[in-house]
């Protein structure tokens, strides 16, 4: 399968715990999008990335999370100090191109739960 | 502020049938939209989009028909299968800003 991986599928974190999202783009992709779906609501964009550059953060919480897509290996959604309200789907899409996010492939999702 | 909006969170159909999936949104400046179809457990697959310059777009079974003067587009698919049954996100877009997804509607087809 050499869609977009993301792991892991499920995560539980207790409030105050750190929570690392991994996303693999397709083969040769080289930008990544992060999207958080809260209950009840439609996917919200978070954070364009190209390899190692933030395009665009604006829809990032300003503290306690952060994004990255180094050089070598998966994109990482951190989130620290976990809080309740975190506990949503977050959802990863890569594209060849710049800018072009409805060409983007979708994953599975990590479906986090802050307990 | 939800800019763009599914008001059925659910729709059911039967086979063999028309589904006709809304959404609405409210910000006249999207000039591009598009429908995405999620399975339980995926991620979601685009489907079918429309630039507003159209008003009608086409795929095998899908249609997308956009009204601008009442910021409403709406997704045909006829006739419904079982393999439909997902859920379906309408998203909208204006230049190069990033898309804004609908809460989705969760379409089954009864056989």
């Amino acid at each position: 399968n050499a869609g977009v991986m993301q792991n892991p599928r499920h995560l539980v974190r207790r409030r105050g715990q750190e929570a690392r999202l991994r996303c693999s783009p397709v083969k040769g992709h080289s930008h990544v999008y992060w999207y958080r779906q809260l209950p009840e609501e439609g996917l919200k964009f978070m954070v364009y990335l190209q390899k190692e550059n933030i395009i665009d953060e604006s829809g990032m919480p300003k503290e306690r999370f952060s994004a990255e897509f180094p050089k070598e290996g998966p994109s990482i959604l951190r989130i620290q100090q976990v809080v309740r309200g975190d506990s949503a789907a977050y959802f990863c899409a890569s594209s060849p191109l710049l800018g072009a996010e409805t060409e983007a492939f979708f994953g599975q999702g990590t479906r986090l739960t802050v307990v | 502020d939800q800019q763009v909006k599914q008001n059925s969170p659910s729709l059911s159909v039967q086979e063999g049938r028309i589904s006709i999936l809304n959404c609405d949104y409210t910000n006249s400046m999207f000039d591009y939209f598009l429908w995405y179809k999620k399975y339980p457990a995926e991620g979601p697959t685009f489907l079918i989009s429309i630039s507003s310059i159209k008003d009608k777009n086409e795929d095998g079974r899908f249609t997308v028909f956009l009204n601008k003067s009442a910021k409403h587009l709406s997704l045909h698919i006829v006739p419904s299968q079982p393999g439909d049954s997902a859920v379906y996100f309408c998203a909208a877009r204006f230049g190069n800003e990033k898309l804004t997804f609908g809460t989705g509607t969760r379409l089954t087809i009864i056989p």
